[in-house]
C-alpha cells in the first residue's frame, strides 16, 4: 500500500524557517517526483515545486524562488520541503504529492496527509 | 505564472451532468497533454481524478471523463452523485517546466 506520511504542525514566527517532511512507503521512491503544494486557509491549491529523487533535480514556482528549497533523501525515502524568511502569508497546509503511480494492478496519484505551518507572531 | 481560470462553481442535480471548463494559455494547456484533475472534499486531502487530460486513475468513476480543446480542458461529471459534492482543481505542466493550479470550483448538487 502506498503511503505519504508527512510531520507534524508547526507553528513558527516570521522571518523563522520551517522544514517539513513527507515519508514514503509502498513504492519505488526514486521512480516518481515529489510535489508540493501550499493551500492557504480558504483558498485554492498552489503548486510549489518538485524534486526527482533519483537524481535530486529540482523545479521550483517562481512566487517561491528563493525561499523554497526541495530535497530528497534516498536512504530513508524521504522528501523534505524547507521554505525560509516566513510571513503571515504562508500560514497554510502543505501537502506532498506524486503523480500517477503505476502499480502492478493500480494506477493512482497520491497526496500525504497535510501539515499546516502558521506563522505568527 | 498565473493560474488557470475555472469558473468559481456549478451546480446541478442528480443525475445530470455538470461541465467544468479550465482556461490557460499556449503557454501550458495549449502545448501539453499533461492536464490534471483533482477532487478534494471539504477537510480531506486532494484526491487524483483524472491524468493526462483523459485518463481515470484505477478506482475512479466512469461518470468522471476529461478533454481538452486548443488552451481550454474540461471536466466532465455525468450522473451526478451527491458525494461528488466537492471543490475541483484542474493543474497543468508549462513551457517553464513547471507546473500550475487552476483557481478551483466548488460543485453543488442541488
Amino acid at each position: 500500500e502506498v503511503q505519504l506520511v508527512q510531520s507534524g504542525a508547526e507553528v513558527k514566527k516570521p522571518g523563522a524557517t520551517v522544514k517539513l517532511s513527507c515519508k514514503v512507503s509502498g513504492y519505488t521512491f526514486t521512480d516518481y517526483f515529489m510535489h508540493w503544494v501550499q493551500q492557504a486557509p480558504g483558498k485554492g491549491l498552489e503548486w510549489m515545486g518538485l524534486v526527482d529523487p533519483e537524481d535530486g533535480e529540482t523545479k521550483y514556482a517562481e512566487k517561491f524562488q528563493g525561499r523554497l528549497t526541495i530535497t530528497a533523501d534516498t536512504s530513508t525515502d524521504t522528501a523534505y520541503m524547507e521554505l525560509s524568511s516566513l510571513r503571515s502569508e504562508d500560514t497554510a497546509v502543505y501537502y506532498c504529492a506524486t503523480d500517477v503511480i503505476f502499480g502492478v494492478v493500480t494506477k493512482a496519484g497520491y497526496w500525504g496527509q497535510g501539515t499546516l505551518v502558521t506563522v505568527s507572531s | 505564472q498565473s493560474a488557470l481560470t475555472q469558473p468559481p462553481s456549478v451546480s446541478g442535480s442528480p443525475g445530470q451532468s455538470v461541465t467544468i471548463s479550465c482556461t490557460g494559455t499556449s503557454s501550458d494547456i495549449g502545448t501539453y497533454y499533461r492536464v490534471s484533475w483533482y477532487q478534494q472534499p471539504p477537510g480531506t486531502a486532494p484526491k487524483l481524478m483524472i491524468y493526462e487530460v483523459s485518463n481515470r486513475p484505477s478506482g475512479v468513476p466512469d461518470r468522471f471523463s476529461g478533454s481538452k480543446s486548443g488552451n481550454t480542458a474540461s471536466l466532465t461529471i455525468s450522473g451526478l452523485q451527491a458525494e461528488d459534492e466537492a471543490d475541483y482543481y484542474c493543474r497543468s505542466y508549462t513551457t517553464r517546466s513547471t507546473y500550475v493550479f487552476g483557481t478551483g470550483t466548488k460543485v453543488t448538487v442541488l
